[in-house]
């Protein structure tokens, strides 16, 4: 099983659409939890951090259900320049060095259509 | 402010064929990291260094050595390249966080095909 899971999608909405994505992890010691988006052929970028109390930035939320180990992302009146990959990112201690490590999923496909 | 820069962009080796990978940044960060993404995967950690001196395994060392030269370099070297390597290669830099909250800035990426 995968540490980190996405549905890679693609996700086709229309301009204006609301698209939410989930994504979960399997380690319960993961500490942090980002949003990362990806331009095709492109390096990731953060979008946002993801809290326990939820959080919002502009067209987009993301929240975090510890007991559940899941994380979303909505986006709301997607525009044609919200089309990315979105990849689900989580940070945790790695094993014996204690060493924090970011874990990547794969990756959710968003494709905004005019 | 270039942020993180890789050379080269673009790279074909033959199998058994040795070559390094550049990384450097003008960030003054503390923590640099290779990755590897390959279709369906995700990015996957190959090396990091948390700080100047040092370096650590990641999920995927095998086939791969790094050298943190300095605060500013971090080099990826691969000693005999195998098909199995083809991937895309992003290095990444980042401050040191207290509570695991820290944002990663990559590079443009390195494609590279073995053959």
């Amino acid at each position: 099983r995968k540490e980190v899971e996405q549905d890679p999608g693609p996700f086709n909405v229309p301009e204006g659409a609301t698209v939410a994505f989930n994504c979960t992890y399997s380690n319960s010691a993961s500490q942090s939890f980002f949003w990362y988006r990806q331009d095709c052929r492109k390096e990731p970028k953060l979008l946002m951090s993801v809290y326990s109390s939820g959080n919002e930035d502009g067209r987009f939320t993301a929240q975090l259900n510890r007991a559940s180990q899941y994380i979303s992302l909505l986006i709301r009146d997607s525009k044609l320049s919200d089309s990315a990959t979105y990849l689900c990112v989580v940070n945790y201690l790695a094993g014996d060095t204690g060493r924090r490590a970011l874990t990547f999923g794969s990756g959710t496909r968003l494709q905004v259509q005019p | 402010n270039a942020g993180v820069t890789q050379t080269p962009k673009f790279q074909v080796l033959k199998t058994g064929q040795s070559m390094t990978l550049q990384c450097a940044q003008d960030m003054n960060h503390n923590s640099m990291y290779w990755y590897r993404q390959d279709p369906g995967m995700g990015l996957r950690l190959i090396y990091y260094s948390a700080s100047e001196g040092t370096t650590d395994k990641g999920e995927v060392p095998n086939g791969y050595n790094v050298s943190r030269l300095n605060k500013r370099e971090f080099s990826l070297r691969l000693e005999s390249a195998a098909p199995s390597q083809t991937s895309v290669y992003f290095c990444a830099s980042s401050e040191t966080s207290r509570d695991g909250y820290y944002e990663q800035y990559f590079g443009p990426g390195t494609r590279l095909t073995v053959t």
